[in-house]
C-alpha cells in the first residue's frame, strides 16, 4: 500500500496568512495526487487535483505543486472559511490512501 | 447540478448486515465509476470500495478490511450504487460517504462529488 503521511498534523493562522501543508508518498503516485477539505460536519470538498490542478470553483488562493513523492497544498490568503481539516489522497494505486488530515485553526 | 445522496444508515448489533444506497443525479451516471469510504468517529477517511462503469465492465474493488464481507454493485437505470455490509463488527461504525469517481474508472481520478454522509452505529 501507498502510505501518505501530511505534516503538520495541526496548525494555528491567522486571517491574511499563507500556509503551506505537505504530503509525502511512500512511493511515487506519478502525480495522482488530490487535495480535500472537510469543514466541521460535512462531506469533504475537491480541491486539487492530479497535484496541482484546480477543481471548478475553488478560490485560486488554493494551489498544489510537487512531483514523485512530495506534495504541497498552498493558500496564498487564508479566509475565515478556509479554517477547516485539509487531507491528500493518492489515485494512483489501490487502496487509495489518505494523508491522516491537518487541522488548521484560527490563532 | 451533480448531486449524490447518500442513505440507509443505522444502528445495529454485531454481526448484522446492512445496505447503504447511493442516489446520484445530474449526470450520466453509467458512464462514472463510484466509490464508498468510510469515517470513524474523530479519524481520517479511509476508501473502502469501488465499482467501475459497466462499459469497463462493472468490476469492483474493496479495500482489506472489508474485503469478503461487503460488496458494491450499481443500478444504472436507477442511477444507484449500493454497498451491501455483512457480519458486521464494533470497527464498522463510521460516516459512510458516497463519491463519484472518474469516467468508467478510478485510477487516476479524483473524487469529485461526495454525499452527505449515512451515519452505521454497530453497537451491542
Amino acid at each position: 500500500d501507498i502510505q501518505m503521511t501530511q505534516s503538520p498534523s495541526s496548525l494555528s493562522a491567522s486571517v491574511g496568512d499563507r500556509v503551506t501543508i505537505t504530503c509525502r508518498a511512500s512511493q511515487s503516485t506519478s502525480g495522482y495526487l488530490n487535495w480535500y477539505q472537510q469543514r466541521p460536519g460535512k462531506a469533504p470538498k475537491l480541491l486539487i487535483f492530479t497535484t496541482s490542478r484546480l477543481q471548478s470553483g475553488v478560490p485560486p488562493r488554493f494551489s498544489g505543486t510537487g512531483s514523485g513523492t512530495d506534495f504541497t497544498l498552498t493558500v496564498s490568503s487564508l479566509q475565515p472559511e478556509d479554517f477547516a481539516t485539509y487531507y491528500c489522497q493518492q489515485s494512483y494505486r489501490t487502496p487509495y490512501t489518505f494523508g491522516q488530515g491537518t487541522k488548521l485553526e484560527i490563532k | 447540478e451533480v448531486e449524490v445522496v447518500d442513505s440507509g444508515g443505522g444502528l445495529l448489533e454485531p454481526g448484522r448486515s446492512l445496505r447503504l444506497s447511493c442516489t446520484a443525479s445530474g449526470f450520466t451516471f453509467g458512464d462514472y465509476a463510484m466509490s464508498w469510504f468510510r469515517q470513524a468517529p474523530g479519524k481520517g477517511l479511509e476508501w473502502i470500495s469501488f465499482i467501475r462503469s459497466k462499459a469497463y465492465g462493472g468490476t469492483a474493488e474493496y479495500a482489506a478490511s472489508v474485503k469478503g464481507r461487503f460488496t458494491i454493485s450499481r443500478d444504472d437505470s436507477k442511477s444507484i450504487a449500493y454497498l451491501q455490509m455483512n457480519s458486521l463488527t464494533t470497527e464498522d461504525t463510521a460516516l459512510y460517504y458516497c463519491a463519484r469517481g472518474g469516467l468508467y474508472d478510478t485510477s487516476g481520478y479524483p473524487f469529485d462529488y461526495w454525499g452527505q454522509g449515512t451515519l452505521v452505529t454497530v453497537s451491542s
